[in-house]
């Protein structure tokens, strides 16, 4: 079974900084690219970053550009989203998902809510 | 301001048939496939419809998902109250390089 569990999510304040994971199992990890998307809390989805199975190919947001960087350890079944300098803006639950080429996202994790708030 | 534009909401009584629609641009669903996700209250969203059409295991075949052009529909028929939901289109932008997803429909079966 597929299975997509994010953490590290918590309360920053702004300009800070903070790390989120995304464990994966059930399938081989290193084949598939993965996604981060986030939803701000009564809104609408909005892509973050991608990073291909062998980290070659990222892609970001310009939201986040500059500010995001999206990294895997194949070897420990994991995506991570290191974040910095992060504003208000940036609250949001934050997906981890696996993409289902060439555009379809077919596992999202639970989310894991980043709260950016002085 | 989404890239994709869908209606804020469509309603239908249960049982009957509703279509969602979602318009964009010769750079996103003109020449990209597009899928389509169902997002239940409180939990992650669902693929519904992949490559503008095909259905992923488990997905019943009330659901539908056709493409025209620069646009796409999504068809859901015999409609039932837990199909109460969210629902967002999604594709690939080749110009902005980027996922992009339509602002989200709520549907409501009265």
């Amino acid at each position: 079974e597929v299975q997509l569990v994010e953490s590290g999510g918590g309360l920053v304040k702004p300009g800070g900084s903070l790390r989120l994971s995304c464990a994966a199992s059930g399938f081989i990890f290193s084949n598939y690219n993965m996604n981060w998307v986030r939803q701000t809390p009564g809104k609408g989805l909005e892509w973050v970053a991608s990073l291909s199975g062998s980290s070659t190919n990222i892609y970001y947001a310009d939201s986040v550009k500059g500010r995001f960087t999206v990294s895997r350890d194949n070897a420990k079944n994991s995506l991570y989203l290191q974040m910095n300098s992060l504003r208000v803006e940036d609250t949001a639950v934050y997906y981890c998902a696996r993409i289902l080429p060439p555009a379809a996202i077919d596992y999202w994790g639970q989310g894991s809510l980043v709260t950016v708030s002085s | 301001q989404s890239v994709l534009t869908q209606p804020p909401s469509v309603s239908a009584a249960p049982g009957q048939k509703v279509t969602i629609s979602c318009s964009g641009s010769s750079s996103n669903i003109g020449n990209n496939y597009i899928s389509w996700y169902q997002q239940l209250p409180g939990t992650a969203p669902k693929l519904l419809i992949y490559d503008n059409s095909k259905r992923p295991s488990g997905i019943p075949d009330r659901f539908s998902g056709s493409k025209s052009g620069t646009s796409a529909t999504l068809g859901i028929t015999g409609l039932q109250t837990g199909d109460e939901a969210d629902y967002y289109c999604e594709t690939w932008d080749s110009s902005l390089s980027a996922w992009v997803f339509g602002g989200g429909t709520k549907l409501t079966v009265l």
